[in-house]
């Protein structure tokens, strides 16, 4: 199993440009979820997804977008770059069930500067 | 929502010695506790977790403890070894809902051989 991958590794945006983030499981988890990391602040969740077609809004959720069309893929789009978006960029997997959550699996992460 | 703050932010020990790390959480229905571990240019792992229906847990060096009442949950290392440097991170969340976890701001633990 490769896990969580994400791609791209490192960007740098211009202000006003927009770009996907991808992530992608190969775990057949269906809880999927977008932290962003940012110096002194632990990670913050942007949106999270509990299977295919379900998506909805975590703590940060402003600037960015998500769709869930497979349990496999999960891209994050950020619609027009802001400075205040530069930051590292994390994605997870998880099973979960009704009533219970189990271990989040994270993938390596995508810097983002946006200049 | 849920608030979870981490002391201390920076904690240095010699190599052998026991290194704790606190956290403190707001909501009383948040119920997994898990503890995550960060290496520099990598995603976060967990190394631990408690519910809360547990009182403590251990995996051989590392262990847990949770107290509901106070509502803060401590990691506990002993014989630190230079390769437990890292940053690490507590978490919370309730299993309903969201079921997002809600992050601590996070300690960078040094060992010194």
């Amino acid at each position: 199993n490769a896990g969580v991958t994400q791609t791209p590794k490192f960007q740098v945006l211009k202000t006003g440009q927009s770009m996907t983030l991808q992530c992608a499981q190969d775990m057949n988890h269906e809880y999927m979820s977008w932290y962003r990391q940012d110096p002194g602040m632990g990670l913050r969740l942007i949106h999270y997804s509990v299977g295919a077609g379900i998506t909805d809004q975590g703590e940060v959720p402003n600037g960015y977008n998500v769709s869930r069309s497979t349990t496999e893929d999960f891209p994050l789009r950020l619609l027009s770059a802001a400075p205040s978006q530069t930051s590292v960029y994390f994605c997870a997997s998880s099973y979960s069930t009704a009533g219970h959550i189990y271990e989040q699996y994270f993938g390596p992460g995508t810097r983002l500067t946006v200049t | 929502g849920e608030n979870v703050e981490q002391h201390p932010s920076t904690l240095s020990v010699q190599e052998g010695d026991s290194a704790v790390i606190k956290c403190t959480y707001s909501d009383s229905a948040s119920n997994y506790f898990p503890w995550y571990k960060q290496e520099l240019g990598k995603g976060p792992q967990l190394i631990i977790d408690i519910r809360s229906n547990v009182g403590e847990k251990k995996d051989q060096r590392i262990a847990v403890t949770l107290n509901k009442t106070a509502k803060h949950f401590s990691l506990h290392i002993t014989e630190t070894q230079p390769e437990d440097s890292a940053v690490y991170f507590c978490a919370a969340t309730r299993d309903t809902g969201r079921r997002a976890l809600t992050f601590g701001s996070g300690t960078r633990l040094q060992v010194q051989p």
